[in-house]
C-alpha cells in the first residue's frame, strides 16, 4: 500500500515555541491530507483539512492562527503548532488520500509540551 | 454533520471466539465505511472497508456487514487470536463532504489467551 512519513515521531518543547510537524506522502500525490489529535484512549479528532494549492480548511473549534497548516506540494503538508501550551499536547497524525480515495495514515507525533 | 457511534468501547473475548463490533452513522449520505486497527502508539491501519453498493464483504478471518436502510454496519472477527488485541475505529465517509472521515470513539479488544 502507499506510505505516509510523518516526521518527527516525538518531539518536546518548550512553553512558548512552536513545532512543525511534517506530512509526506512518499509513493503517491496527494491533494488532499487531513491532520487529527488524539487524546490518550480516546478516537481521532479531525482538526483540519489540508488542500494543496489553497488555503487549509478548520473543524469547529480549532484555532486557525494557533495551528498553522501548509500545503505547499502534492506530497507535503506540514502542521506547525505556534506558541505551545502543556495542554497541546497530544498525539496528533496525518492522512493523506490515495488515487482510490483510501486514507492512509502518518504514523504520527507525540508532541510533549513542558 | 454526520454522527458516528460505535459499541462496545471495550470488548474482552477467549482466543478462538469470535468479536462483535458494532457502529451506526446518521447521515444517509455516507457512502463508504472503513475500518481501521490502532496498536498502542502506532498508526491506523485499514483492515477492511465497505461501500455503500454492497452489503458484506469478507477478508479471511474479518467481514463487515453493512444495512443502509437501518444505518449501522459491523465488523466481525473470527477465530480471534492475541495479536489481534488492540483499538479497532470505524469511520463514515460521504464523497460530497470533501472526503472527510468521521470516526466511531473506538473499541479496545482484548483477546485472553
Amino acid at each position: 500500500g502507499a506510505v505516509v512519513s510523518q516526521h518527527p515521531s516525538r518531539v518536546i518543547c518548550k512553553s512558548g515555541t512552536s513545532v512543525k510537524i511534517e506530512c509526506r506522502s512518499l509513493d503517491f500525490q496527494a491533494t488532499t491530507m487531513f491532520w487529527y489529535r488524539q487524546f490518550p484512549k480516546q478516537s481521532l479528532m479531525l482538526m483540519a483539512t489540508s488542500n494543496e494549492g489553497s488555503k487549509a480548511t478548520y473543524e469547529q473549534g480549532v484555532e486557525k492562527d494557533k495551528f498553522l497548516i501548509n500545503h505547499a506540494s502534492l506530497t507535503l503538508s506540514t502542521l506547525t503548532v505556534t506558541s505551545a501550551h502543556p495542554e497541546d499536547s497530544s498525539f496528533y497524525i496525518c492522512s493523506a488520500l490515495g488515487g482510490t480515495l483510501e486514507a492512509f495514515f502518518g504514523q504520527g507525533t507525540r508532541l510533549t509540551v513542558v | 454533520g454526520e454522527n458516528v457511534e460505535q459499541h462496545p468501547s471495550t470488548l474482552s473475548v477467549q482466543e478462538g471466539d469470535s468479536a462483535v463490533i458494532k457502529c451506526t452513522y446518521s447521515d444517509s449520505a455516507s457512502n463508504y465505511f472503513p475500518w481501521y486497527k490502532q496498536e498502542l502508539g502506532k498508526r491506523p491501519q485499514l483492515i477492511i472497508d465497505i461501500r455503500s453498493n454492497v452489503g458484506e464483504k469478507k477478508d479471511q478471518r474479518i467481514a463487515v456487514t453493512l444495512n443502509k436502510t437501518a444505518k449501522h454496519f459491523s465488523l466481525h472477527i473470527t477465530e480471534t487470536q492475541p495479536e489481534d488485541s488492540a483499538v479497532y475505529f470505524c469511520a463514515a465517509r460521504k464523497m460530497a463532504a470533501g472526503n472527510k472521515l468521521t470516526f466511531g470513539g473506538g473499541t479496545r479488544v482484548l483477546v485472553k489467551p
